[in-house]
């Protein structure tokens, strides 16, 4: 079963708040995960790529993976009125074919207010 | 400037008409993807395209059709085959088919069945 489940949301923040988004997921041969950030009435935009299990950090963005719990997240510090826009994870297996294909979370709506 | 580039941005469609969206990279990439986006849905995957010449139905095929004579480019047909066409579609490349591969999306086009 290939699910992944995402809290829409939406999720308001002040601006200079910590953001917490997440995902959980049921399917345990997925080892590719990835945070794309999509703006209204735009294409989603590749914000962070991890493999495996652990944590990775970029600026003000930090994609965390917990393969134990089928669990990621995506912390958000600092937050900006930028940041305001829907966020997808998106998740594949390891090898090629249909099963390389990327599962989408619904996405989360985040607003960040000033 | 390297990217993805989808049109018309905007398309109007009468009931029982046919379309053709464009996708265009000049990425270089072998992997191609259309995707639909409703809301509250997320993505899901219509056809993909490993490489030229080639392409594979995804999660919600029916009413679509898609070609890929050039790398470069991967046009969606919406058929009058379809019965919700209303969406947002969005295509994607990757630089190959494997599990690994960043995709890159498109900024979208809206269709809008009158």
């Amino acid at each position: 079963q290939k699910e992944v489940e995402q809290d829409p949301g939406p999720l308001s923040v002040p601006e200079g708040a910590i953001v917490s988004l997440n995902c959980t997921y049921s399917n345990s041969a997925f080892q590719y995960f990835m945070w794309y950030r999509q703006y209204s009435r735009k294409g989603p935009e590749l914000l962070m790529y991890t493999y495996s299990s652990g944590n990775k950090e970029d600026g003000r963005f930090t994609a965390q993976v917990d393969k134990s719990s089928k669990y990621i997240s995506l912390f958000i510090r600092d937050s900006q009125p930028s940041d305001s826009a829907t966020y997808l994870c998106a998740m594949s297996e390891e090898y090629g074919g249909s099963q390389g294909n990327l599962i989408f979370g619904k996405g989360t709506k985040l607003s960040v207010k000033p | 400037d390297g990217g993805i580039t989808q049109s018309p941005k905007y398309l109007f469609r009468k009931e029982g008409q046919n379309v053709t969206l464009s996708c265009e990279q000049n990425l270089n990439h072998d992997a191609m993807y259309w995707y639909r986006q409703d809301p509250g849905q997320g993505l899901r995957l219509i056809y993909y395209s490993q490489i030229v010449n080639d392409f594979q139905k995804g999660d919600i095929a029916e009413g679509y059709s898609v070609s890929r004579e050039k790398k470069e480019s991967f046009p969606l047909t919406v058929t009058s085959a379809q019965k919700n066409p209303t969406a947002f579609y969005l295509c994607a490349s990757s630089i190959s088919w494997q599990g690994a591969a960043k995709q890159f999306f498109g900024p979208g086009t809206r269709l809008t069945v009158l």
